[in-house]
């Protein structure tokens, strides 16, 4: 079963604005919550992560949002640029896992100019 | 990417021939995970390893196997490759018990016919 649920599979904005994905998790356990970035041909690379223990972290343009009682959270990239197209992925692992990490879909999102 | 590579970058192969998938890195990172990618699944875990010859099964290990015999290399192999299996296969590496900075290789695009 997918533990990790991801939306909208894909997202187009217009530069400057915002953009945000939603994940959703099912395991409580879960203690670990970073966001992946991948461009074409390439792997994916870590952008910004959080903890529970705080609601949100800050990274220049990219916020996470988190909501420990709902089992969400969510990224933020304001004033979005063409360069921030890419496709993202939300995770989510716990510490007794042995650091695998659970991923969601992913979502396609393209900025236009 | 910077200390992992894997090895090869393409490979198109027949049903039911085997097929194995290199990652090598130069990190010393304890823990290795090989992941397949796919549209619409995100990334889905079929292995990971601990550490030398301490291996365990993800979500989708079924007609995979692995071996690490040294700290650097893991090796994935389809044993009788399907085109089920036709995917974009990642090597990603840690050293962080809870899942926090992975490193991921660029990938080896498998296509079987």
């Amino acid at each position: 079963q997918q533990q990790v649920k991801q939306s909208p599979q894909s997202l187009i904005v217009q530069k400057g604005g915002i953009s945000i994905i939603n994940c959703a998790y099912e395991n409580t356990a879960f203690d670990y919550f970073p966001w992946y970035q991948q461009f074409p041909g390439k792997g994916p690379a870590l952008l910004i992560a959080i903890r529970p223990d705080v609601s949100e972290k800050k990274e220049g343009r990219f916020t996470i949002s988190f909501n420990k009682s709902a089992k969400q959270f969510s990224l933020h990239i304001m004033d979005s640029q063409p360069g921030d197209s890419a496709t993202y992925f939300c995770a989510a692992s716990r510490e007794t896992s042995g650091s695998r990490l659970t991923f969601g879909e992913g979502t396609q999102l393209t900025v236009n100019p | 990417d910077a200390g992992i590579t894997q090895s090869p970058r393409h490979k198109v192969t027949e049903t039911g021939t085997p097929v194995t998938l290199r990652c090598h890195q130069t990190e010393n990172h304890r823990y290795m995970y090989w992941y397949r990618q796919d549209p619409g699944h995100g990334l889905r875990l079929i292995h990971y390893s601990y550490g030398v010859k301490d291996t365990d099964k993800g979500e989708v290990s079924d007609g995979y196997s692995v071996s690490r015999s040294k700290t650097e290399d893991f090796l994935l192999t389809l044993e009788s490759a399907t085109s089920s299996q036709t995917s974009v296969y990642f090597c990603a590496i840690s050293d962080h018990r809870d899942g926090y900075g992975y490193t991921f290789g660029s990938g080896t695009r498998l296509t079987v016919v």
